[in-house]
């Protein structure tokens, strides 16, 4: 099984400043088709998981650009680059290198000082 | 648009079995795999298994086996979880994704709780 470790668990961040998350999988995350399958959720409160980055660095669509990715192998960061008071919620990331197989970090909880 | 909508909650006693339903609309039905995703209260994801619409084939989690189905209806676009002998740990938000290049169509989950 592929293990995916975030850190830290639990952040807090004042608005307007910047907030960085990790993500550290077993094993690389590159597929022999040149794609790197690590994924960025936001899940907020009573809702489902919402996609924030695709393939460690394509925000998706709606997304907006305070949010980034970067990473390679096995080694992930998620970048916010001034945080507001709607990003609050928990940040999974979510590999898919063995599909039909997915699997999510623990989550970290951002909340706004 | 691309829309998940499942089934309501649901209240089952332990030894119970529950079946959860997810209802595809906006997209071809058959042309994408559907994940579900667990999430125990206050806890993380968790991946319970995939099936393809497209002929039923599916594929479980081992922790699952033995005590899982995944249905799938394509006269009325609705892919179904079924899990049995529930106990109380099985209390969780059940959640249906659409398997493609973003995983972003998520359904709004159902909530089972199980209890005596």
């Amino acid at each position: 099984d592929v293990v995916v470790t975030q850190t830290p668990l639990s952040l807090s961040v004042t608005p307007g400043q910047p907030a960085s998350i990790s993500c550290r999988s077993s094993q690389s995350l590159l597929h022999t088709d040149g794609k790197t399958y690590l994924y960025w959720y936001l899940q907020k409160p009573g809702q489902p998981p919402q996609l924030l980055i695709y393939e460690v660095s394509n925000r998706f669509s709606g997304v907006p650009d305070r949010f980034s990715g970067s990473g390679s192998g096995t080694d992930f960061t998620l970048k916010i680059s001034r945080v507001e008071a709607e990003d609050v919620g928990i940040y999974y990331c979510m590999q898919s290198i063995k599909l039909p197989e997915i699997t999510f970090g623990q989550g970290t909880r951002l909340e706004i000082k | 648009q691309v829309q998940l909508v499942q089934s309501g909650a649901e209240l089952k006693k332990p030894g119970a079995s529950v079946k959860v339903a997810c209802k595809s609309s906006g997209y071809t039905f058959t042309k994408y795999y559907i994940h579900w995703v667990r999430q125990a209260p206050g806890q993380g994801l968790e991946w319970m298994g995939i099936i393809n619409p497209n002929g039923g084939g599916t594929a479980y989690a081992q922790k699952f086996q033995g005590r899982i189905n995944m249905t799938s209806d394509t006269s009325t676009s609705t892919v179904y979880v079924e899990l049995k002998s529930l106990r109380s740990d099985d209390t969780a938000i059940y959640f249906c994704a659409r398997e493609d290049q973003y995983t972003a169509y998520w359904g709004q989950g159902s909530l089972v709780t199980v209890s005596s």
